[in-house]
C-alpha cells in the first residue's frame, strides 16, 4: 500500500521568498516520487521525479526536492518565489507498475 | 509533437444521463491511464491500459463506469447513468515504456470537467 500526505492545502509566500511545500509518503517498497504542478485550466506538468539515484533532485523552473528516507519525506523547495509560480502542486508516489497515488494538493499563492 | 488531448474540456449533464469522455494519448505511448479528482480532493487512479488491454482497473468506482481502448489508440470513458457524486475532473495520462517499479514519466492531459446536476 502507498499513500501521500501534503501538509498544508494552502501556502502563501511573498515574491522572492523561499517556497517550501511539504510531502510525506508511505510505501511498502522503495518508491518513485514525483512533484507535479497544475496551472489554471491546464493539465498536470511534471516538475521533477526521484528514481533512487541522487537524493537531491533538481527540476524545472528552479524547483528542487530532497528525498529523505528516514523521514519519509520529499519536500519541494525553491529559493526565490516568482509570481508565475502561483499554481497547485501535487506530490505523488508510484511503487507499482503504472499506478500513481497523489496527495490532496497544495495551492501556492505568491504575493507581490 | 502533440501532447495528451481530452475531449470535451467541460461537460454539464443531468443525473441519469450518459456522458462519454475521450482521451487521445501521445502517439506511440502504449500505456494510458485515467484518473479522477473529485471536489478538491486527491487525484485518484481509475484504471490503466497497456495497448488495448486493461492492466489494472482496481480504481473504477462501480459498474456505471466503462472504459475502452479499441485498437490501442484513443480511449473512452463512459459514465452511464451519471450520478451527482461523479462530478469532478477526469484526467488522462500516457507513458511510453512501463517501468515495473513505476518510475516512468506520465504525461497528463488538461482534463475534462464534469458536472452532474
Amino acid at each position: 500500500a502507498q499513500s501521500v500526505t501534503q501538509l498544508g492545502s494552502h501556502v502563501s509566500v511573498s515574491e522572492g521568498a523561499l517556497v517550501l511545500l511539504r510531502c510525506n509518503y508511505s510505501s511498502s517498497v522503495p518508491p518513485y516520487l514525483f512533484w507535479y504542478v497544475q496551472y489554471p485550466n491546464q493539465g498536470l506538468q511534471l516538475l521533477l521525479k526521484y528514481t533512487s539515484a541522487a537524493t537531491l533532485v533538481k527540476g524545472i523552473n528552479g524547483f528542487e526536492a530532497e528525498f529523505k528516507k528516514s523521514e519519509t519525506s520529499f519536500h519541494l523547495t525553491k529559493p526565490s518565489a516568482h509570481m508565475s509560480d502561483a499554481a497547485e502542486y501535487f506530490c505523488a508516489v508510484s511503487s507499482n507498475a503504472g499506478k500513481s497515488t497523489f496527495g490532496d494538493g497544495t495551492t501556492l499563492t505568491v504575493k507581490p | 509533437e502533440a501532447g495528451v488531448t481530452q475531449f470535451p474540456s467541460h461537460s454539464v449533464i443531468e443525473k441519469g444521463q450518459t456522458v462519454t469522455l475521450r482521451c487521445d494519448p501521445i502517439s506511440g505511448h502504449d500505456n494510458l491511464y485515467w484518473y479522477r479528482r473529485v471536489m478538491g480532493k486527491e487525484i485518484k487512479f481509475l484504471l490503466h491500459f497497456v495497448k488495448e488491454s486493461k492492466q489494472d482497473e482496481s480504481g473504477m468506482p462501480n459498474n456505471r463506469f466503462l472504459a475502452e481502448r479499441t485498437g490501442g489508440t484513443y480511449s473512452t470513458l463512459k459514465v452511464q447513468p451519471a450520478e451527482l457524486e461523479d462530478s469532478g475532473v477526469y484526467f488522462c495520462a500516457s507513458s511510453q515504456d512501463l517501468d515495473s517499479r513505476g518510475g516512468e514519466t506520465q504525461y497528463f492531459g488538461p482534463g475534462t470537467r464534469l458536472l452532474v446536476l
